[in-house]
């Protein structure tokens, strides 16, 4: 499975959108790029996922650049209950869904 | 409500004893899955289990057993072999169906600490 590379850390204003990199420079054709969140000391939870064309739904948007070779998760207004570890991953159908959690960026939502 | 239990949330046991977590799924997911959580660090899959009465190791397996005799059920014993057992413990499940994309549903966790 391709590895992915976040930043360790990002501050986001309350009501600001929150942009979260990722870099997945050897990410094959047939791997998606998922999107999970984790508030402390609970499970995480899953955001988004996408392929190749930029996807959204209610929580986020997540845009893939042409190359696939990085991404963006987009929280449009941020709460402070966004304030969470995000992690990017990707993996293929063919993996049986066993994703590698690297260590993922924590967002601090401030008021 | 459907979702996964984990039991207990905290855990306390002595170096050298066994110890069991349960994980219980009434989402009526085929897979299930383990993982470790460290301080700081990402998950680490310890097992996975696509269907009952079969499991594969993770990354991480060493110094752990899981058993798969129900649907709903993948309990993970941390045996005294495993080195550093202390740590965060998740569990999830997802549908399992091969080639489709399959988001992954998780537990609370347990956390447990060997002294």
């Amino acid at each position: 499975d391709a590895k992915t590379t976040q930043p360790p850390s990002m501050d986001c204003a309350e009501g600001r959108a929150a942009n979260l990199p990722c870099n997945h420079s050897t990410i094959s054709g047939n791997e998606y790029v998922y999107w999970y969140r984790q508030i402390h000391s609970q499970g995480p939870q899953y955001i988004i996922h996408g392929l190749k064309n930029n996807e959204t739904n209610e929580m986020a948007s997540l845009i893939i650049t042409e190359d696939r070779k990085s991404s963006t998760l987009i929280l449009p207004h941020a709460t402070l209950r966004d304030t969470a570890v995000y992690y990017c991953i990707v993996s293929s159908l063919y993996n049986f869904n066993k994703f590698y959690f690297g260590s993922g960026t924590k967002l601090n939502v401030k008021p | 409500d459907g979702g996964i239990t984990q039991s207990p949330k905290y855990l306390f046991r002595k170096e050298g004893q066994n110890v069991t977590l349960s994980c219980e799924q009434n989402l009526n997911h085929d897979a299930m899955y383990w993982y470790r959580q460290d301080p700081g660090q990402g998950l680490r899959l310890i097992y996975y289990s696509q269907i009952v009465n079969d499991f594969q190791k993770g990354d991480i397996a060493e110094g752990y057993s899981v058993s798969r005799e129900k649907k709903e059920s993948f309990p993970l014993t941390v045996t005294s072999a495993q080195k550093n057992p202390t740590a965060f413990y998740l569990c999830a499940s997802s549908m399992g169906l091969a080639g489709v994309l399959d988001e992954q549903y998780f537990g609370p966790g347990t956390r447990l600490t060997v002294t």
